[in-house]
Parts: C-alpha cells; sequence; structure tokens
C-alpha cells in the first residue's frame, strides 16, 4: 500500500520568506510525528498529533514554526520568516495505537530538503 | 525526559565481518527499543524492535540485546553485506506505557568496505 509521502521534496527559498511543507500519513495512522534533520545530524522531534489530542508542540525550536492536521489525516508545518539556520531535512512519519504493547513502529517519508539562501 | 546516547558515531568493517552498535537511555521505565536504518536520500524504517519481556531477539543476521539493568541495548549485524551501509538510529520511548513518542540516537553511519 501507499506510504507516507511528502512535499515538495526539495525547497529553496531566500530568507525571510514562509514555507509551508507537507505531509500525507498512512490512511488511518493516528499518531503524525515532525523531525527535524540537519546535515549528518541525528533526529530532532518537532511535534506530535495523536487523534483529536492536542498536539504536543515542545519540540518546535520557535514561534516561526508551527504546524497543523487537519481532518486527522494530511499535516503541514509552516516556517514564518525563514533563517538560514532553518536549513534541513524535515521528515514526516506516522504510526497506528498508542495502546501499550501496541506496534509503536513509526513509517517514515522521505523527507522535504529544505534550503534557506 | 529520556535521554538516548549512541556508540559509535562512525563504524567501518570489512564485509562479512560483524558490526555492533550500542545505546544507553535514562529512563528505567522504558518498555520499547526500537531500530532504524536510514539509506541516503530516503527515511528511517524500521529494521527490529525489542520490548522489555525479552532480552534478545534475532532476525537473520541481525539481532538486538537488552540489559534492563544496565539500561543499554545493542543491535549486532553479522556477516555483514555492502547493503547494510547505512546510518542506524536507536530509540527509546519518552515515556513508559504505549506512548509514542520516542527519542532517538544520535546516529551511526555504518560503512561495509567490499
Amino acid at each position: 500500500g501507499a506510504g507516507v509521502s511528502q512535499s515538495p521534496s526539495n525547497k529553496v527559498t531566500e530568507k525571510g520568506k514562509d514555507v509551508e511543507l507537507r505531509c500525507d500519513p498512512i490512511s488511518g495512522h493516528t499518531a503524525l510525528y515532525w523531525y527535524r534533520q540537519s546535515l549528518g545530524q541525528g533526529l530532532e522531534f518537532l511535534i506530535y498529533f495523536q487523534g483529536n489530542s492536542a498536539p504536543d508542540k515542545s519540540g518546535l525550536p520557535s514561534d516561526r514554526f508551527s504546524a497543523e492536521r487537519t481532518g486527522g489525516s494530511v499535516s503541514t508545518l509552516t516556517i514564518q520568516r525563514t533563517q538560514q539556520e532553518d536549513s534541513a531535512v524535515y521528515l514526516c512519519a506516522s504510526s497506528t495505537s498508542t495502546l501499550a504493547g501496541a506496534d509503536n513502529e513509526q513509517f517514515f517519508g522521505p523527507g522535504t530538503r529544505l534550503t534557506v539562501l | 525526559g529520556e535521554n538516548v546516547e549512541q556508540h559509535p558515531s562512525t563504524l567501518s568493517v570489512q564485509e562479512g565481518d560483524s558490526a555492533v552498535i550500542k545505546c544507553t537511555y535514562s529512563d528505567s521505565a522504558s518498555n520499547y527499543f526500537p531500530w532504524y536504518k536510514q539509506e541516503l536520500g530516503k527515511g528511517p524504517q524500521l529494521i527490529i524492535d525489542i520490548r522489555s519481556n525479552v532480552g534478545e531477539k534475532k532476525d537473520q543476521r541481525i539481532a538486538v540485546t537488552l540489559n534492563k539493568t544496565a539500561k543499554h541495548f545493542s543491535l549486532h549485524i553479522t556477516e555483514t553485506q555492502p547493503e547494510d551501509s547505512a546510518v542506524y538510529f536507536c530509540a527509546a520511548p519518552n515515556r513508559p506505557g504505549g506512548y509514542q513518542k520516542v527519542t532517538f540516537g544520535t546516529g551511526t553511519k555504518l560503512q561495509v568496505i567490499p
């Protein structure tokens, strides 16, 4: 079946511009995550959506970053007034149940490579 | 929250040799430990995971061991092949129970030399 998709695959923007990154999770997955991966670095947690619960925004680095998830499916990560240090690969992942003992595998999309000039 | 440390950051092995990557975690209540493989230009993909009720799990050439007393777990790849070259991440949940938010290690870049 279809996996997690992200668009665009690459985005080049000028410093100060706003950008929107899109994530289409696997159908039926209730949990959705955004991560940032700088060149050669690990996965930095940004935000987590679970069903209709309030999102966990504890990883967002500044108020320039925001995300929403409409209808429990598609999610958009928005970065306002982009800075050069925002350049990274932004990864989205989705997952199923939160029940203890359930399969907690996260399925990742291919990422969006953002370059801020 | 959970703190995960991963070593080494880079690892080069000859084809056919074994590779071992180690991670430590801080939350003694953590009960789920996945390993992800990230190939160049792709998102990470789960390759194996272990829950705290077992000490070892194998899947063909890969295995994971868990020592809850010492709070560390390791990935073992035997008979390495060039296609094993990738970045590997360990992870541990931020909270106990079924929560899915995890903290990832900093990654190990494995190079298998033909």
